[in-house]
């Protein structure tokens, strides 16, 4: 069974503050990463994808991958109370047709 | 902009109907995914085609079926709907080769009553 793991949260932080949102997943053949943002009553929208260990940054948004350990993160610096949702990691496995897998998601909320 | 549409936003069906939703996308994207949502259980799977006419089970398939006639659009079928169904459905697709995630649909809110 591939499985992404999240913590479901709260994850609570003030305003300003790093937000740091982590993903673990069980399947080596892991081979791309994605999160996603998702507002309560909508649908999940891609914010960032990461293929190759090491960070990508995007704005104020910095993903982080590190395929020994097999876990993602996401940080989001200088959160904004608009970042308050739940965020979503997704994992392709080499072989799987396109799918991908998805953790439950940290329901993340900041605080003005 | 890239658009997957959901045909529907918010549906009330009784118990028994027989259910479609649609799925319709712009992108010329190969893969197509059928998702229902639901509190402290995720986004689970319940079919996916990866061409017309193609389509393979989802890890929660009972109960659904599914038709790809077109490339650009994705049925979801519910044959006799229950209450156990009420979710939120969510279409995605996805192109070839490899080079970004899903794009989502809306989502289809449904309630079997």
């Amino acid at each position: 069974q591939k499985e992404v793991e999240q913590n479901s949260g709260p994850l609570s932080v003030p305003e300003g503050a790093i937000a740091s949102l982590n993903c673990t997943y069980s399947d080596r053949g892991s081979q791309s990463f994605f999160w996603y943002r998702q507002y309560s009553g909508k649908s999940p929208e891609l914010i960032m994808f990461i293929y190759s260990n090491g960070d990508k940054e995007d704005g104020r948004f910095t993903a982080q991958l590190n395929k020994a350990s097999q876990y993602v993160s996401l940080l989001i610096r200088d959160s904004q109370p608009s970042d308050s949702a739940t965020y979503l990691c997704a994992v392709n496995v080499w072989g799987s047709n396109y799918k991908l897998t998805f953790g439950k998601g940290t329901l993340l909320t900041v605080n003005p | 902009d890239v658009k997957v549409t959901q045909s529907s936003r918010y549906l009330v069906k009784r118990t028994g109907e027989k259910v479609f939703l649609e799925c319709v996308q712009d992108m010329d994207h190969e893969n197509m995914f059928w998702y229902r949502q639901d509190p402290g259980l995720g986004l689970r799977l319940i079919y996916f085609s990866y061409d017309v006419k193609m389509k393979e089970k989802g890890d929660i398939p009972e109960g659904y079926s599914v038709s790809r006639e077109k490339k650009e659009r994705f049925s979801l079928i519910l044959e006799s709907a229950s209450t156990n169904q009420t979710s939120m459905y969510l279409c995605a697709s996805r192109g070839r080769p490899e080079g970004g995630g899903y794009t989502f649909g809306s989502g289809t809110r449904l309630t079997v009553v």
